[in-house]
């Protein structure tokens, strides 16, 4: 999984409440990404970051919220708006061009009770 | 808008044997094209990308992919399966000038003895 961290590996989360999943990398990557995994739908973009203090949404940012203080790290927050987040929890990084390789850390699985 | 599919939800094939995964792109512009492989519960592992360049792509573990303009696929094969290949693989394109990955719903490879 090359360099990037993520923690917990499972995390549960009673309704009505908040939790933040940490994605650590030492690779020097600029950009950084948050991806979910639902079964049968592949991976859809939640945040991403291209430089420190700098973030953007993707195509499911609602419900989601992302800092990015450091280079090495972005972590999500998931917020009791988020209607359904059971899911798969991908972070990645890469240079930041569009021709790079994206390196993915090895998952958070969040699950609702 | 970019976009990949993967016509086939699972593939079956008996090891020893070759193996096709079907990936086709719609993109404007040049296509960069990428295939990931994952196990359960983990995170993507990269292994191939395909830039610029010769049309068959050489990777990891011994898969290549195969660039078809004409066709707009790219395939990902390998000439003799083994069951440790078993798992889901995702073709992927650049989402554009924010770097992200946009993928396809992924193929289950199930490869028996």
């Amino acid at each position: 999984d090359g360099g990037i961290t993520q923690s917990p590996k499972y995390l549960f989360r009673k309704e009505g409440q908040n939790v933040t999943l940490s994605c650590e990398q030492n690779l020097n990557h600029d950009a950084m990404y948050w991806y979910r995994q639902d079964p049968g739908q592949g991976l859809r973009l939640i945040y991403y970051s291209q430089i420190v203090n700098d973030f953007q949404k993707g195509d499911i940012a609602e419900g989601y919220s992302v800092s990015r203080e450091k280079k090495e790290s972005f972590p999500l927050t998931v917020t009791s708006a988020q209607k359904n987040p059971t899911a798969f929890y991908l972070c990645a990084s890469s240079s930041g061009l569009n021709t790079d390789t994206q390196y993915f850390g090895p998952g958070t699985r969040l699950t609702v009770l | 808008a970019q976009s990949v599919a993967q016509p086939e939800d699972q593939v079956n094939v008996a090891e020893g044997n070759p193996l096709t995964v079907k990936c086709t792109y719609s993109v404007s512009g040049n296509p960069y094209l990428f295939w990931y492989v994952q196990y359960p519960n983990r995170g993507l592992q990269f292994l191939l990308k395909y830039i610029t360049g010769d049309n068959l792509v050489k990777g990891s573990y011994g898969f290549e992919a195969e660039f078809n303009k004409s066709q707009t696929s790219f395939h990902l094969k390998k000439p003799s399966a083994l069951v440790s290949d078993s798992a889901l693989y995702f073709c992927a394109t650049e989402g554009g000038s924010q770097g992200n990955l946009i993928f396809g719903k992924g193929t289950k490879l199930s490869v028996k003895p």
